[in-house]
């Protein structure tokens, strides 16, 4: 069975341009997490989606950051216009819906974002 | 609020042994405790979870950790290390949401764990 893919592996960019993430699941998890680790600091929650839907959006920094996952299967994960700032490794997670205490979270191995 | 304190940054040990990984974590609700590894140039590998079936839980490549509830640790050991162990650790805590789903996890900073031969 594949495991979570994620795309580009790397990615630069200069300042204000756009960047698009993309993330595959494993197939029939309904739940996709995006994270984020910026150099020197924890892993962060982004967003969670159940199927195409947002379930949970508390993380997100601001509106430069728009994540959606048409259909309820891969998502993308778009940064517009990227700042200084955002650089640092996106990590898309999924997840089978179970009951609390069942679930455990794939990872996938995350991209490389640097903005300069 | 939940949050996760992993105490060193950076620990170093000998092949052959003992690694001890500390995690205190600080949860509302009944916490679910994990711990991921990161190897280099890899994404995060599930290494074990408590779920509040036992206490000591057992992983993969000879890891295991003791959820203690009145120290509100979780820390990982393993009896001997070996060179492949070299690797990033994360702890993490998550929990039940209002919504009644186990929701996101909360991360520590991360231990880089070196063995030295």
């Amino acid at each position: 069975e594949a495991g979570v893919t994620q795309f580009p592996s790397h990615s630069v960019i200069e300042k204000g341009q756009t960047v698009t993430l993309r993330c595959d699941p494993i197939s029939g998890h309904d739940n996709l997490y995006w994270y984020r680790r910026v150099m020197g600091k924890e892993i962060k929650f982004l967003l969670h989606f159940v199927k195409e839907s947002k379930q949970d959006e508390s993380g997100m920094p601001n509106n430069r950051f728009l994540a959606e996952r048409t259909g309820g299967t891969y998502s993308t994960l778009k940064v517009q216009p990227a700042e200084l700032e955002d650089s640092g490794v996106y990590f898309c997670a999924s997840s089978q819906v179970e009951t609390p205490g069942r679930e455990t979270q794939y990872f996938g191995p995350g991209t490389r974002l640097l903005v300069l | 609020a939940q949050s996760v304190t992993q105490l060193g940054s950076h620990v170093s040990v000998s092949e052959g042994a003992l690694v001890l990984l500390r995690c205190n974590y600080s949860s509302s609700v009944p916490p679910y405790l994990f711990w991921y590894v990161q190897y280099p140039n890899q994404g995060l590998q599930l290494l074990l979870k408590y779920t509040s079936a036992a206490t000591l839980v057992k992983g993969i490549n000879g890891f295991e950790a003791e959820f203690k509830k009145s120290e509100t640790s979780f820390h990982l050991t393993k009896p001997s290390a070996h060179m492949s162990d070299a690797a990033e650790y994360f702890c993490a805590v998550s929990g039940i949401t209002g919504g009644g789903s186990q929701g996101n996890l909360i991360f520590g900073k991360g231990t880089k764990l070196s063995v030295k031969p």
